[in-house]
């Protein structure tokens, strides 16, 4: 079957590290994107990791290991409009991501 | 020079109606998407149209007709509708599926 689980919530107060763990079952997994958004906005694209290790992009670092159908979100120096809601997506051979319900990030003084 | 627009950005009708929402990408994506997003912020995919032709059609109640006349544009027609369709609609366009870009959305709320 399919699942995917990230923790629904999860705090941090500004200049912190912040992981967001992802776990998944997927057929036909091909790689795991990650995705922001802010309340009241549109899913942006983050990164995407098609092989096992980490890829960095400024303060934000994802990471995949395929074996343990694993990835997470790591962000760096939090600022406060980094509050989001963060979504991993696996995405599958057959060119369909998948979603699910996120994890809201608050982001505190 | 929006990337992915959408119309309108809010829907309120009643129960029973008809309506559509359109969508546009003027980034020369091949494949675009719908998404239903509720209250609880999950987010799923609906369709997914590549160059015009549906390839992903999900769960979904045959009461929505999704329809693109070309590669960029996608409508969605909603029939009869029903209290549980409010939710945010996010079109979106990519050129791979793992980076797609979204629309604003259209929030639609049933009464």
């Amino acid at each position: 079957g399919q699942s995917l689980e990230q923790p629904s919530e999860v705090t941090a107060v500004e200049g912190a590290i912040v992981q967001i763990n992802c776990t998944y079952q997927t057929s036909g997994f091909y790689g795991l994107s990650w995705y922001q958004q802010h309340d009241g906005g549109a899913p942006t694209f983050l990164s995407y990791n098609a092989l096992d290790g980490l890829e960095e992009t400024g303060r934000f670092s994802s990471f995949l290991s395929r074996s343990d159908s694993y990835g997470y979100l790591l962000l760096q120096e939090l600022q406060m409009k980094d509050s989001a809601s963060y979504f991993c997506a696996p995405n599958t051979n057959a060119g369909k991501s998948t979603f699910g319900d996120g994890t809201t990030l608050t982001v505190k003084p | 020079d929006t990337a992915v627009s959408q119309t309108p950005k809010y829907l309120v009708t009643q129960m029973g109606n008809d309506k559509s929402i359109k969508c546009e990408q003027n980034l020369g994506h091949d494949t675009m998407y719908w998404y239903k997003q509720d209250s609880k912020k999950f987010l799923k995919i609906m369709f997914s149209y590549n160059n015009k032709e549906l390839i992903i059609n999900e769960t979904v109640p045959n009461r929505f007709s999704p329809k693109s006349p070309d590669k960029a544009h996608l409508n969605l027609h909603i029939n009869s509708l029903e209290l549980g369709d409010s939710a945010v609609y996010f079109c979106a366009s990519s050129t791979t599926a793992y980076e797609q870009y979204f629309g604003p959305g259209t929030r639609l709320t049933v009464t």
